[in-house]
């Protein structure tokens, strides 16, 4: 697509349902990010895909967050027994060239969840 | 680790007023630099970026340099107008590997007509 798609743009849930987000990221990036941003924050990473596999998950909270990217495109973050301090934005990337230098990274507009 | 520390905002300019936004980094090695910026109702978009000691980023009138004595990322614009109103936020990447970024807490600008 033209640019990174994410859905739903906002979704409110319960204190422990689970939620699932999904990301559409840029034809043929091979490079896939989750982050998070937390009101008057900065985006702070979660996850990085390289092709289907999660090469770098250092930024998972907890075990109740994961991620899949089954055939290498869209990417579902996962969140199980949400809590109200889940709430926040979470953004989708995409770049073209990871490993290279000063690589662009492309961002969705965002789903914004919030747990009451 | 890396991190990134953001002059505190928000900022409001006049239009035509000059804009500093301060960026300073921690960081191993030589990352590359990044201002993100993110307008109302939009997601973030790279603004600019340098890659190397003395290195100008420069976009829409913007322009950071790329000073490791310092270990700053200034950004700078010598007239703003009104729709540069945005959140800005400094972010910075390491060498290699998944290069994820590492960003700022944002300086949120409004610049009034």
């Amino acid at each position: 697509g033209a640019g990174v798609s994410q859905t739903p743009s906002n979704k409110v849930t319960e204190k422990g349902k689970y939620v699932e987000l999904r990301c559409d990221p840029i034809s043929g990036h091979t490079a896939l990010y989750w982050y998070r941003q937390s009101l008057g924050q900065g985006p702070e990473f979660l996850i990085y895909f390289q092709g289907t596999g999660a090469a770098d998950d250092s930024g998972l909270p907890n075990d109740r967050f994961f991620a899949v990217r089954p055939e290498g495109s869209v990417s579902t973050l996962k969140i199980q027994r949400t809590e109200r301090g889940d709430s926040a934005v979470y953004l989708c990337a995409s770049s073209h060239f990871p490993g290279a230098t000063g690589n662009t990274i492309y961002f969705g507009e965002g789903s914004w969840l919030t747990v009451v | 680790g890396n991190s990134v520390t953001q002059m505190e905002g928000p900022v409001t300019l006049s239009e035509e007023a000059f804009l500093t936004i301060n960026c300073t980094y921690t960081a191993t090695g030589y990352p590359s630099l990044f201002w993100y910026v993110q307008y109302p109702g939009e997601g973030l978009q790279l603004l600019l970026k340098a890659t190397k000691a003395d290195d100008k980023g420069s976009n829409k009138g913007f322009e950071a340099t790329y000073r490791k004595e310092t270990t700053s990322f200034h950004l700078e614009k010598g007239s703003v107008q009104v729709s540069d109103s945005a959140v800005y936020f400094c972010a910075l990447s390491g060498k290699g590997g998944s290069e994820k970024l590492v960003f700022g807490k944002g300086t949120k600008l409004t610049v009034n007509p």
